[in-house]
């Protein structure tokens, strides 16, 4: 199993500075990466699929890179409504195999 | 647009079976390009993949609860179903339902995967 791991566990951010968060897998996952948003007492939002494509109207701020095992989400400029925890998603259809990282919470300093 | 939304008992008694309903709207369940998903999330924590069924039922398992899960599907209706047996306080967490589809790269070499619609979620408890 690869096992994804989340850095920092907590980010604290003025607004309009930028955010960097980090997910970091055990083995090569290639460009199967996602990154997920999930606000309080909300759903996850997909933001991000292999790896740094943004997914159908997720805001321009938001940005991923990476490939292999490093993988980074960048907001660039945070907004109010970025407080969310970040989860990044590796997957694999064949042989089916996924795994979440345990998460960052960002924080609006 | 498509819409999913989760229904089931909020509480199960331990070592019953939790069964939970997500009903698709907006849109037919039988298509070739999804898979239809179950992921849950303990109280406070990450989230874990359960397992999917595909239109022609088809299922994968996660490795970790495969021998305790089941996922069927009705098409007639837009719905497919979740069924753990022998619960404990462990399978505690809000459960999801999730679409999940498949994208191409730039070009054309790699498909990626994604749960681009969710439900809300449903909240179960196991507890006596």
């Amino acid at each position: 199993e690869v096992v994804m791991t989340q850095s920092p566990a907590t980010l604290s951010v003025s607004p309009g500075e930028r955010a960097t968060l980090s997910c970091r897998a055990s083995q090569s996952v290639n460009s199967n990466l996602a990154w997920y948003q999930q606000r309080p007492g909300q759903a996850p939002r997909l933001l991000i699929y292999g790896a740094s494509t943004r997914a159908t109207g997720v805001p321009a701020r938001f940005s991923g890179s990476g490939s292999g095992t490093e993988f980074t989400l960048t907001i660039s400029s945070l907004q109010s409504e970025d407080l969310a925890v970040y989860f990044c998603h590796h997957y694999n259809n064949w042989p089916p195999r996924y795994s979440f990282g345990q998460g960052t919470k960002v924080d609006i300093k | 647009q498509v819409q999913l939304q989760e229904s089931g008992p909020g509480l199960v008694r331990p070592s019953q079976t939790l069964s939970l309903t997500c009903s698709v709207s907006g849109g037919s369940i039988r298509t070739n390009s999804h898979y239809w998903t179950w992921i849950r999330q303990p109280a406070g924590k990450g989230l874990e993949w359960v397992g999917r069924i595909y239109t022609s039922g088809s299922t994968t398992y996660s490795s970790s609860l495969k021998s305790r899960v089941s996922i069927s599907i009705d098409t007639s209706n837009d719905q497919f179903f979740l069924n753990l047996t022998s619960v404990t306080a462990a399978d505690s967490a809000v459960y999801y339902c999730a679409r999940t589809s498949y994208f191409d790269s730039s070009d054309y070499s790699v498909t990626h995967e994604a749960y681009d619609i969710w439900g809300q979620g449903t909240v179960v408890t196991v507890s006596s």
